[in-house]
């Protein structure tokens, strides 16, 4: 199994540019998240999809952060425009059920750096 | 709305010292909780989880956790800690959503 799969792993990019961050789940997963990580607010919960439907968006910071699940095996994460607060590493997870109990299986991350 | 608090931000233990971290929660109920361990560059990986049945649950890596109740706890432990657990490990639990909250983490620093 190839875990969840992750792109670009680092992006750097100048204020006001377009930035898109990719995400493959574990093939028969339902139910995937994005998180952002930085040091000031620890691991935040930005949106979490169940069968490629958005459930849970109240973490999506404003306007200029959007997500898409288009099918099962990909999900995309855009911001436009950046800003440099936006710098942090995101994370994707995938778990096989929507289920409380169940394990959440991370991405090695995208560390985002804003110019 | 729930809540994870580790109240440790960073633990130095010598090699071959025991390790007990810290966490409390805040969901009334029984909750699912977790622990999950995230190496320096990489996604956070399980460590293990409680739901039900034995409160002393073992996971990898030859840790393990004690739910207790009465002390809406979940502490960490590890007889004998290694240089190669120097990390960042995360609590978290999932109660009344099936989404789960994190802690802020404590990152363990391993003293040869």
């Amino acid at each position: 199994d190839a875990g969840v799969i992750q792109s670009p792993r680092h992006e750097v990019t100048e204020m006001g540019q377009e930035v898109t961050l990719r995400c493959k789940p574990i093939s028969g997963h339902n139910s995937l998240f994005w998180y952002r990580q930085t040091m000031m607010r620890g691991l935040e919960l930005l949106i979490y999809f169940n069968n490629n439907v958005p459930i849970d968006d109240s973490g999506m910071p404003e306007d200029r952060f959007s997500a898409k699940m288009p099918n099962a095996s990909f999900s995309t994460l855009k911001i436009q425009p950046s800003e440099p607060r936006d710098s942090a590493v995101y994370f994707c997870a995938s778990s096989r059920t929507s289920g409380g109990a169940d394990t959440q299986y991370f991405g090695p991350g995208t560390r985002l750096t804003v110019l | 709305a729930q809540s994870v608090t580790q109240p440790d931000i960073h633990i130095t233990v010598s090699e071959g010292a025991s390790l007990e971290l810290r966490c409390n929660y805040s969901y009334g109920a029984t909750p699912y909780l977790f622990w999950y361990v995230q190496s320096p560059g990489q996604g956070l990986q399980l460590l293990l989880k409680y739901f039900s049945g034995d409160t002393l649950v073992q996971g990898i890596k030859g840790f393990e956790a004690e739910f207790k109740r009465s002390q809406s706890s979940f502490n960490l432990r590890k007889p004998s800690v290694h240089w190669s657990d120097a990390a960042e490990y995360f609590c978290a639990e999932s109660g009344g959503s099936y989404i789960p909250t994190f802690g802020r983490g404590t990152s363990l620093i391993v003293h040869p």
